[in-house]
C-alpha cells in the first residue's frame, strides 16, 4: 500500500525557520509533492522533489532522501499568512496521488 | 482566466437521496480527480479519469459514480450507499497523470456537502 506520515501540528514564531517532516510508504515511488491550504479553501501545489537533494523556491525549500524514504519542506522567514495546512503526497507507477494527513502549522506574532 | 470550477459551494441532502457534484476545467488538462476530505484530515482519493470515457476508482471509492465523457468535465455522483457522505469534496486536475513537476494538481473550491 502507500501511506505517508507527517506530524499533526508545528507551532512556531514569525521570522523563524520551521521543517515539516514526511515519511512515506510508495510502491514504484517517483516523486514527493508538497501542497498548502488555507482554512476551508483549495490545496495549492508548492514544489515537487523526484530527485535527492535540496529545492529551492523563494522561501520555502524541499528535501527528498529516496534512500531514507524521507522528505521535508523547509519554510523560512516565516509570516503570519504562512499559518495553514500543509500536506506531502507521493505520487507513484498507479498514476495517484496520495497525500499524508497534513501538518497545520501556526505562526505565532 | 484558466481553472476549475466546483459547483455549489454547499450543499445539503436529505439521507437516502443520492446527489451530483459538479466539477469542470477549462485547463485542458487531460487528467482529473475526486477528493474528499473530512476535518481535521487529509485529502483521500475517490476516483480518477486520466482520458476521456476511462477512470479507476481511488481509496474510498464504494458509495460512488463518476464519468468522464468529455474532457472537460468530471461529475461525482454520491449514492445513498456511501454511509458517511457528509465532507469537503475537492476535485483537481492536471495536464498528464504523470504528476511530476510539470504536472501538479490544480484544485477548484470544493463543494461542502450536508447529509441529514
Amino acid at each position: 500500500g502507500q501511506s505517508l506520515e507527517q506530524p499533526s501540528e508545528v507551532t512556531a514564531v514569525e521570522g523563524a525557520i520551521v521543517q515539516i517532516n514526511c515519511t512515506y510508504q510508495t510502491s514504484g515511488f517517483y516523486g514527493l509533492s508538497w501542497y498548502q491550504q488555507h482554512d476551508g479553501g483549495a490545496p495549492t501545489f508548492l514544489s515537487y522533489n523526484a530527485l535527492d537533494g535540496l529545492e529551492e523556491t523563494g522561501r520555502f525549500s524541499s528535501f527528498l532522501s529516496r534512500s531514507d524514504s524521507y522528505g521535508y519542506l523547509l519554510l523560512q522567514e516565516l509570516q503570519m499568512k504562512d499559518s495553514a495546512s500543509y500536506f506531502c503526497a507521493g505520487s507513484g507507477n498507479t498514476g495517484k496521488l496520495i497525500f499524508g494527513q497534513g501538518t497545520t502549522l501556526q505562526v505565532k506574532p | 482566466d484558466g481553472g476549475i470550477t466546483q459547483s455549489p459551494k454547499y450543499l445539503f441532502r436529505k439521507e437516502g437521496q443520492n446527489v451530483t457534484l459538479s466539477c469542470e476545467q477549462n485547463l485542458n488538462h487531460d487528467a482529473m480527480y475526486w477528493y474528499r476530505q473530512d476535518p481535521g484530515q487529509g485529502l483521500r482519493l475517490i476516483y480518477y479519469s486520466q482520458i476521456v470515457n476511462d477512470f479507476q476508482k481511488g481509496d474510498i471509492a464504494e458509495g460512488y459514480s463518476v464519468s468522464r465523457e468529455k474532457k472537460e468535465s468530471f461529475p461525482l455522483t454520491v449514492t445513498s450507499a456511501q454511509k458517511n457522505p457528509t465532507a469537503f469534496y475537492l476535485c483537481a486536475s492536471s495536464l498528464t497523470g504523470a504528476l511530476g513537476e510539470d504536472s501538479p494538481l490544480h484544485f477548484g473550491n470544493g463543494t461542502r456537502l450536508t447529509v441529514t
